[in-house]
């Protein structure tokens, strides 16, 4: 089956723009993941979804970051007035349940000019 | 506060070479450590985690709590495992979840 997909696969917009990641997830993993990697670093967690509803935001640096997932399947991470230390590789995750391995998608490449 | 530490950002051996690549952690709970990897152009993915105590394409990793280290290693490298490697620390929180916090990875070149 496929596995997580991730589109754009790569994003390149304006300072101060506002942008939209999409992430879908592997069918029937409830638990959903948004994670950040900056060149040279390891990836960053940012939110967490259970079915709905986001369990855990703590990992979002900011207000200018939010995420939905409106019917517990695909999910968006939406990112307003963007700034230059927002470019990185957005990276999405699945799993069956929180207590399972995490597959990983290819990723988001977000360069703010 | 959890952390993850990669000395090495590259690692290069020869072919039949050991590997060794390092990972200390910073944890006050009982850890749970995974290593990923990232071949070229592909998708992050799991290579083994500590629970399991398993050997996967050769690869084995012991946690050592008194030294609170999770070390990768294999004994002969091949060029097929030239990659990204990162070491992952899973921290639970209090909705139940694992976080994972990563290292920043050492990247290995296996020459022929």
């Amino acid at each position: 089956g496929a596995g997580v997909s991730q589109t754009p696969s790569n994003k390149v917009t304006e300072k101060g723009k506002y942008v939209e990641l999409r992430c879908d997830p592997i069918s029937g993993h409830t638990a959903l993941y948004w994670y950040r990697q900056s060149l040279g670093q390891g990836p960053e967690f940012l939110i967490y979804f259970q079915g709905t509803g986001a369990a855990d935001d703590s990992g979002l640096p900011n207000d200018r970051f939010f995420a939905v997932r409106p019917e517990g399947s695909v999910s968006t991470l939406k990112i307003q007035r963007t700034e230059r230390g927002d470019s990185a590789v957005y990276l999405c995750a699945s799993s069956f349940d929180m207590n399972t391995e995490a597959f990983f998608g290819q990723g988001t490449r977000l360069t703010v000019v | 506060a959890q952390r993850v530490t990669q000395p090495e950002k590259l690692l290069s051996v020869f072919k039949g070479a050991p590997v060794e690549l390092k990972c200390n952690y910073s944890y006050s709970g009982s850890p749970e450590l995974f290593w990923y990897v990232q071949y070229s152009r592909q998708r992050l993915q799991l290579l083994l985690r500590h629970i399991s105590r398993e050997s996967i394409k050769g690869f084995t990793a012991d946690l050592n709590k008194g030294e609170t280290s999770f070390h990768l290693k294999k004994p002969f490298a091949q060029e097929e495992d030239s990659a990204m490697y990162y070491c992952a620390l899973s921290t639970r929180m209090n909705t139940g979840f694992q976080k994972l916090v990563f290292g920043t990875g050492t990247r290995l070149l296996v020459s022929p």
